[in-house]
């Protein structure tokens, strides 16, 4: 069974800059999983923030870019604020119709 | 506005079946380059593809859940449908459906573009 890892949490300052990471338990990620990025805040159904590795979803703010860095996928959030403060998952597609969620990553800005 | 409405029972007794639709308005689940499919997220963990349907009917689901899932499309409602047999406590969960954009125009996509507000189902006695 694949397992998609990210970082339990991060904590940002405001206005500070944090990268987030989508690696696979065996293999690297490339381009040719799709990566895609969601925001979650509690309560809430997730928010499609970054697809096919950095392109931004409609009406997402330029301070959210992804990228491939090193073996795994990327999320950066330059300039965080407040209401960053959320969960953050990737999701993998790993081809045959099968896509796999990360584990997630809880970001705090304080 | 594309936007999708999960319905379905809340509480859902243990061993049974639990049955959800997802009612789907401002397009259609016939369009070409779109999977329709389940996500759920038990209480306080992460997100879990369970499986989605093609335009064409395909189905392709979650290797973990494949034994109990079954997902199903009404074209004439514009509905897509999610069974998950034999459920146990673990089952409980908000469950969302969403669309999955593929490929078009000779690019590929595979991202979640659409969600539903999801729905708590409970699996209890």
């Amino acid at each position: 069974q694949t397992v998609v890892t990210q970082e339990p949490s991060f904590s940002v300052s405001p206005g500070g800059t944090v990268t987030l990471t989508c690696g696979l338990s065996s293999g690297s990620v490339s381009t040719s999983y799709y990566p895609s990025w969601y925001q979650q805040t509690p309560g809430q159904a997730p928010r499609t923030l970054i697809y096919s590795t950095n392109t931004r979803s409609s009406g997402v703010p330029d301070r959210f870019s992804g990228s491939i860095l090193g073996n795994k996928a990327a999320l950066t959030i330059t300039g965080a604020q407040a209401d960053d403060e959320s969960d953050y998952y990737c999701v993998l597609y790993m081809g045959s119709g099968i896509s796999v969620f990360g584990t997630g990553t809880k970001v705090t800005v304080l | 506005q594309l936007q999708l409405q999960e319905s379905g029972p809340g509480l859902v007794k243990p061993s049974e079946t639990l049955s959800l639709t997802c009612t789907v308005s401002g397009g259609s689940i016939s369009s070409s380059n779109y999977y329709w499919g389940w996500i759920r997220q038990p209480p306080g963990k992460g997100l879990e593809w369970i499986g989605s349907i093609y335009y064409s009917g395909s189905t392709y689901y979650n290797p973990s859940l494949k034994s109990r899932v079954t997902i199903s499309e009404d074209t004439s409602k514009n509905q897509f449908s999610l069974k998950l047999s034999s459920v146990t406590a673990a089952d409980t969960a908000v469950y969302y459906c969403a669309r999955r954009r593929d490929c078009s125009g000779g690019s590929c996509y595979h991202y979640f573009d659409s969600w539903g507000q999801g729905t708590l189902v409970t699996v209890s006695s």
